[in-house]
């Protein structure tokens, strides 16, 4: 399956800063996904959107999504030293219930 | 919430061996999971889909004779890694689909040495 999109690759920040992580992906989808991914372990759903919905808000995090381009953010307010992780999307496509194909990620550290 | 386990979570074994990953659903029934792979700093990809009562579909590029699955009850389902070579070495991950979202093992690190 083909692979989107994330940019940027890494990004470093200092605690108290926002963290915006951008994904593309390429065919249409049900919903679109972020999760997190601490160092060898397992995976935490953050958010799910759907593709009848632009804007979703989850505590700190704010999840856009535009179909038109393909396209979703993940936006993390006032970033703490535990949010460093990798962060993925991942697209749930019309064809394939629960399928999911996730994108490459991005790995946050964030600097107290 | 839902919960999926994964057994074992770690694993060393010597090359040319089998190796069996049991992923079960404690609290709910799965129909379908799916077994994802994960390279070190990569992200994850789709093996194969298990499928309760039927075969396993596997995507391109994924040797269905080297990675067996079996989807033996609804709560169930095993990869086997056969003859596992020291590239097969990787952090295996299934997954099964609740009404909501995607519930996903902790995974399992496989080491072939």
């Amino acid at each position: 399956s083909q692979q989107g999109e994330e940019d940027p690759q890494a990004l470093s920040i200092q605690e108290g800063e926002n963290a915006t992580m951008n994904c593309s992906y390429k065919t249409s989808i049900n919903n679109l996904q972020w999760y997190r991914q601490n160092s060898g372990r397992g995976l935490v759903h953050l958010i799910l959107i759907r593709s009848n919905e632009r804007e979703k808000h989850s505590g700190r995090l704010r999840v856009t999504l535009d179909t038109s381009k393909k396209s979703s953010s993940l936006l993390i307010t006032a970033s703490r030293a535990a949010d460093t992780a990798s962060y993925f999307c991942a697209t749930d496509a019309n064809t394939s219930y629960g399928k999911l194909t996730f994108g490459q990620g991005t790995i946050l550290t964030v600097h107290p | 919430g839902a919960v999926v386990s994964q057994h074992p979570s770690w694993v060393i074994c010597k090359s040319g061996t089998s190796v069996k990953i049991e992923c079960r659903s404690l609290d709910f029934q799965a129909t379908t999971m799916f077994w994802y792979r994960q390279f070190p700093k990569q992200s994850l990809m789709l093996m194969a889909t298990s499928n309760e009562g039927s075969k396993a579909t596997y995507e391109q590029g994924v040797e269905k004779d080297k990675f067996l699955i079996n989807h033996a009850s609804l709560t169930l389902s095993t990869l086997t890694v056969t003859s596992a070579h020291p590239e097969d070495s990787s952090f295996y991950i299934c997954s099964a689909p609740g009404s909501y979202e995607q519930y996903f093992g902790p995974g399992t690190r496989l080491t072939v040495t």
